[in-house]
């Protein structure tokens, strides 16, 4: 089983449309949560961290269930430029610092 | 002003062959990384040092040797090269703490022949 779970895609959505991705991990001792944002052929960067309590940073509101181990990320409002893969990401082992454990990515490709 | 940078951007090679990419953090981060992300898309850590001390070494062939010189600087060095290497390699920093955002380098793109 992977550490990190994700439905690969690719999600087709029109413009202005709400999109839902959903996430699951396998590590119960897994300490902070992230979306990072992969463009093609691009670096990954951190979109937003995840939150207990949930939290929104503009058209994006991601939420996290501990008992569930399960992380979403909503999209609302889609624009064109959100088209990328969404990468759900774990940090295992917070002794250690930063060590990510990134899914498979969800690719979204928001259309006219 | 690039953050996190890597040399070469892309690098195609035989099979055998030894060659090292080379990546600079200016960001004033004490932590660096490694990643390999396949052809797959799946993006898997390769290495960590935390003021040049090496921290995470997942189950990376000994082909593959990192090196620290500085907080600033994290190498990778592949000897005899091998066809499944063939990847895009990451290079990333972050200040010590598992909440801290991880910064990319724009990637090395590997193909080995």
């Amino acid at each position: 089983r992977k550490e990190v779970e994700q439905d690969p895609g690719p999600f087709n959505v029109p413009e202005g449309a709400t999109v839902a991705f959903n996430c699951t991990y396998s590590n119960s001792a897994s300490q902070s949560f992230f979306w990072y944002r992969q463009d093609c052929r691009k670096e990954p960067k951190l979109l937003m961290s995840v939150y207990s309590s949930g939290n929104e940073d503009g058209r994006f509101t991601a939420q996290l269930n501990r008992a569930s181990q399960y992380i979403s990320l909503l999209i609302r409002d889609s624009k064109l430029s959100d088209s990328a893969t969404y990468l759900c990401v774990v940090n295992i082992d917070y002794n250690q610092g930063g060590k990510l454990i990134f899914g498979q990515g969800t690719e979204l490709s928001v259309k006219p | 002003d690039t953050a996190v940078s890597q040399t070469p951007k892309y690098l195609v090679t035989q099979m055998g062959n030894d060659k090292s990419i080379k990546c600079e953090q200016n960001l004033g981060h004490d932590t660096m990384y490694w990643y390999k992300q396949d052809s797959k898309k799946f993006l898997k850590i390769m290495f960590s040092y935390n003021n040049k001390e090496l921290i995470i070494n997942e189950t990376v062939p000994n082909r593959f040797s990192p090196k620290s010189p500085d907080k600033a600087h994290l190498n990778l060095h592949i000897n005899s090269l091998e066809l499944g290497d063939s990847a895009v390699y990451f290079c990333a920093s972050s200040l010590w703490a598992a909440y801290n955002e991880q910064f990319f380098g724009p990637g090395t793109r590997l193909t080995v022949l």
